[in-house]
């Protein structure tokens, strides 16, 4: 019930495309879901987030989609540029106990 | 401000011995999270530090221990090493209550031979 579940674990996306990551989870006490963006040989960095009591969240070319009932959010990148190649992580944060819930990450590359 | 160090970087070990790993988090920060890197295996977290006080364990042996000091840097111990404990170590800081916002360092890569 602590689990994220995350997926593609991997995505091909030609330049200029729109990238979907799609992550879902049980336990409904999760109030906070950020996705976060590594690079190689950096640590992650935090992209964007949504707290549930919001159905979207755009800044830029970034898009989270929340659905309450289906226990599911997703990441949406439009226009992809080369540069957005890097692992995804979607993670849920369970506050009762201070911990994040990492999904297990998508590798995503832009074909120029 | 500065990010969050990790030191060292680079660590190469043989079975066996033990190593201590150092962060130091964005300053004001109190929570210092711990986390685990490899292959496939994505990011899985070790322990959670606030004011010095260890809030949650991940599922780790005990040869995986941490520590935080009263100026919030943090250091984690592994004992008795084994070959699979190779791996990126990630240490991450969060300025509030909660861990939400988690800033990370670079991470220090272990490996052991």
């Amino acid at each position: 019930q602590q689990q994220v579940k995350q997926s593609p674990q991997s995505l091909i996306v030609q330049k200029g495309g729109i990238s979907i990551i799609n992550c879902a989870y049980e336990n409904t006490a999760f109030d906070y879901f950020p996705w976060y963006q590594q690079f190689p040989g950096k640590g992650p960095a935090l992209l964007i987030a949504i707290r549930p009591d919001v159905s979207e969240k755009k800044e830029g070319r970034f898009t989270i989609s929340f659905n309450k009932s289906a226990k599911q959010f997703s990441l949406h990148i439009m226009d992809s540029q080369p540069g957005d190649s890097a692992t995804y992580f979607c993670a849920a944060l369970l506050g009762s106990n201070y911990q994040l819930i990492w999904g297990a990450g998508t590798k995503l590359i832009i074909k120029p | 401000k500065a990010g969050v160090t990790q030191t060292p970087r680079y660590l190469i070990k043989t079975r066996g011995q033990q190593v201590t790993l150092s962060c130091s988090p964005i300053s004001g920060h109190r929570s210092v999270s711990w986390y685990q890197q490899t292959p496939g295996q994505g990011l899985q977290f070790l322990f959670e530090y606030f004011s010095e006080t260890q809030r949650n364990k991940g599922n780790f042996p005990g040869r995986f221990s941490g520590r935080q000091f009263s100026n919030s840097r943090s250091e984690m111990n592994v004992s008795t090493l084994e070959l699979g404990d190779s791996a990126l170590y990630l240490c991450a800081s969060s300025g509030g209550g909660r861990p939400d916002t988690q800033y990370f360092g670079p991470g220090t890569r272990l490996t052991v031979l």
